[in-house]
């Protein structure tokens, strides 16, 4: 079953912060985020791993709660080449790592001067 | 390095016509996964393969689609006979080995497929 993405769409101004959500009902192994403009390929952000743990760089940030079974993707000081399409990538695997992703319902995000 | 190369990038074929659509992983990387994205059903996988062996083809909505992996540079997602439902953009993407699991997957430009 796919991950379930929240907010599906948000709208910000130049400075603005945003939150995306990501909640799976399956055990995780690792969470990945990407991001997918208008067009074009998704892009890898960044990967998070199970035992809870948070990464960043730049203004983009991630945390990972396992036992909760999601991930949140944090942007800070949006910019407005933040816009696009966020994807989170769940990996489940009782068993450990498959590299198997099943991505989220996307949000929609869009930074406005 | 080239990235994941995917053609062509956009097909236009007639209803029951068969169509293949082609990929070129980035060298090193020893999986290899076939998407699909629509507006309706967000990007789904369709199959993947570990070291040229499909592992998981659950996602393979029917017999007229296949997918090949002849060797560790190439590989192939065919559908015969194509039909209007068909129509989406089809992304390859590959990964490094399990162990390197600081990188994620990287994506191909896709094919954007019509099919009237």
């Amino acid at each position: 079953q796919q991950p379930v993405q929240s907010p599906q769409a948000v709208i910000l101004r130049e400075g603005e912060d945003a939150v995306i959500n990501c909640s799976s009902s399956k055990a995780l192994y690792s969470v990945h985020w990407y991001r997918q403009k208008h067009g074009e390929a998704p892009v890898f952000l960044m990967i998070l791993l199970k035992g809870g743990e948070q990464k960043g760089h730049d203004k983009i940030s991630a945390s990972f709660n396992e036992k909760k079974q999601q991930s949140s993707l944090y942007l800070t000081a949006s910019q407005l080449s933040y816009s696009g399409t966020y994807f989170c990538g769940t990996e489940s695997s009782p068993g450990g790592a498959t590299n198997k992703l099943i991505f989220g319902t996307g949000t929609l995000l869009a930074v406005q001067p | 390095d080239a990235g994941v190369i995917q053609s062509p990038r956009h097909e236009v074929t007639e209803m029951g016509q068969e169509v293949t659509l082609r990929c070129k992983p980035i060298s090193g990387h020893d999986y290899l996964f076939w998407y699909r994205q629509t507006m309706m059903r967000g990007l789904e996988l369709l199959i993947y393969f570990n070291n040229n062996v499909p592992i998981d083809d659950s996602g393979m909505p029917e017999d007229r689609f296949s997918a090949k992996m002849p060797n560790a540079s190439f590989s192939t997602l065919k559908i015969q006979p194509s039909e209007p439902r068909d129509s989406a953009v089809y992304f390859c993407a590959s990964s490094p080995p399990r162990l390197n699991r600081n990188y994620g997957y990287t994506f191909g430009s896709g094919t954007r497929l019509t099919v009237v």
